[in-house]
């Protein structure tokens, strides 16, 4: 069955510190991959997609196939980036996403 | 487009009374999702939906929860009858696609009193 592990619940660093967030997956086809953001009492948002190989706010993801990997990474953190980040995994089949269980950034000055 | 409208935005009431949530997708996406969302469980995926048609609803808590979709531009999560450990923010979401991910709703935030 296809997870999802974001390790950490809570990622604090310095305001232009760089951040990187984990999401590891387990699936043996070919996965679709999405990071999701939710500010404070906010809905979920779609941040960036690994088939859009695009940068938003500043982060980007690259797909480690070899290390079943989709880290989101950030040079320099914002406060305004305090937010929580979900990792999702689609797997092509009936449009289901799994998320992660999500990981807190706290940006701190 | 307006995205995926939920109602209501909050919604206060008593044990034992029956709460209906409402979500609209967005026009042309084929999949619907509930969620449900807590401090202590985080993110659980209630129930889905493929062209009107529930696909897997093994998320759905009890029997107390239950999901319908007449139509492809409206959906309704009933609880009846509504406890206190049911307060919960609740996210529709909808989708063309699982390569184009999903769009959520702003969620319908309930308290059981």
């Amino acid at each position: 069955a296809q997870r999802v592990t974001q390790p950490e619940k809570l990622l604090s660093v310095f305001k232009g510190a760089p951040v990187e967030l984990k999401c590891n997956y387990s699936y043996s086809g070919s996965p679709e991959l999405f990071w999701y953001v939710q500010y404070s009492r906010q809905r979920l948002q779609l941040l960036l997609r690994h088939i859009s190989r695009e940068s938003i706010k500043g982060f980007t993801a690259d797909l480690n196939k070899g290390e079943t990997s989709f880290h989101l990474k950030k040079p320099f953190a914002q406060e305004e980036d305090s937010a929580m980040y979900y990792c999702a995994l689609g797997t092509g089949t009936a449009s289901k996403l799994t998320f992660g269980t999500g990981t807190r950034l706290q940006v701190t000055l | 487009d307006a995205g995926v409208i939920q109602s209501p935005r909050h919604e206060v009431t008593e044990m034992g009374q029956e709460v209906t949530l409402r979500c609209k997708p967005i026009s042309g996406h084929n999949s619907l999702f509930w969620y449900r969302q807590t401090m202590m469980r985080g993110l659980e995926l209630l129930i889905y939906f493929n062209n009107n048609v529930p696909i897997d609803d093994s998320g759905m808590p009890e029997d107390r929860f239950s999901a319908k979709m007449p139509n492809a531009s409206f959906s309704t999560l009933k609880i009846q009858p509504s406890e206190p450990r049911d307060s919960a923010v609740y996210f529709c979401a909808s989708s063309p696609g699982t390569v184009y991910g999903y769009t959520f709703g702003s969620g319908t935030r309930l308290t059981v009193v």
